[in-house]
């Protein structure tokens, strides 16, 4: 069973700063990967697919990286409304997998 | 594109329930529909999808026997619906379109509160 790993659980940073968030899988995801973003009461949102695609309406200053079981999603520069959780996800066609999530709060 | 899903429900112990998740603005036939459930101040959890085009439900290790998944497709609709309610089916149950197994559209969330 692929186990997916994000850290830090907490990222504590000022608008303007960038962030980076990693997501590790315990076995090769190939290039399988993807980001949500999830406001409080909200749903999530698809930020990336297939490890560094933006979704459609995403802003520039995201950004994804990685293959294999390593992967990173970059903030560039943080926005007011960027302070959220956010989730990877493994694009599995028989048991998609969520990582716990990283949650990015305002310094 | 749309989901737009039932309203919030409280239900008793041993009780059933059906949520709904209705689309609009595309072909639903084109999309499967998955379901992913979030417990209170938790992260996701997925809990099956279900094949638009033939109906056929697939579900998570641990959302077998009581969940079922369904369809009416003259409506572009898809349920959700849990029997034997615990109190640990309380969450937020969200439906989100499938595209190549990426979830790129989501409903706004069925809040279940299981209660005695």
């Amino acid at each position: 069973e692929i186990v997916l790993t994000q850290s830090p659980a907490t990222l504590s940073l000022s608008p303007g700063e960038s962030a980076t968030l990693s997501c590790r899988a315990s076995q090769s995801l190939s290039s399988y990967l993807a980001w949500y973003q999830q406001k409080p009461g909200r749903a999530p949102r698809l930020l990336i697919y297939d490890a560094s695609n933006r979704a459609t309406g995403i802003p520039a200053r995201f950004s994804g990286s990685g293959s294999g079981t390593d992967f990173t999603l970059t903030i560039s520069s943080l926005e007011p409304e960027d302070f959220a959780v956010y989730y990877c996800h493994y694009r599995s066609t028989w048991r998609p997998i969520f990582g716990p999530g990283t949650k990015v709060d305002i310094k | 594109v749309q989901l737009v899903q039932s309203g919030s429900e409280l239900k008793k112990p041993g009780a059933s329930v059906k949520l709904s998740c209705k689309t609009s603005g595309y072909s639903f036939n084109k999309h499967a529909v998955n379901w992913v459930r979030q417990a209170p101040g938790q992260g996701l959890e997925w809990l099956g999808w279900i094949n638009t085009n033939t109906g056929n439900p697939t579900y998570a290790p641990g959302f077998t026997g009581r969940f079922v998944l369904s369809l009416d497709t003259s409506v572009s609709t898809a349920y959700l619906q849990i029997n034997s309610l615990r109190p640990d089916d309380t969450a937020v149950y969200y439906c989100a379109r499938d595209d190549n197994w990426y979830f790129d559209f989501w409903g706004q969330g069925a809040l279940l509160t299981v209660s005695s």
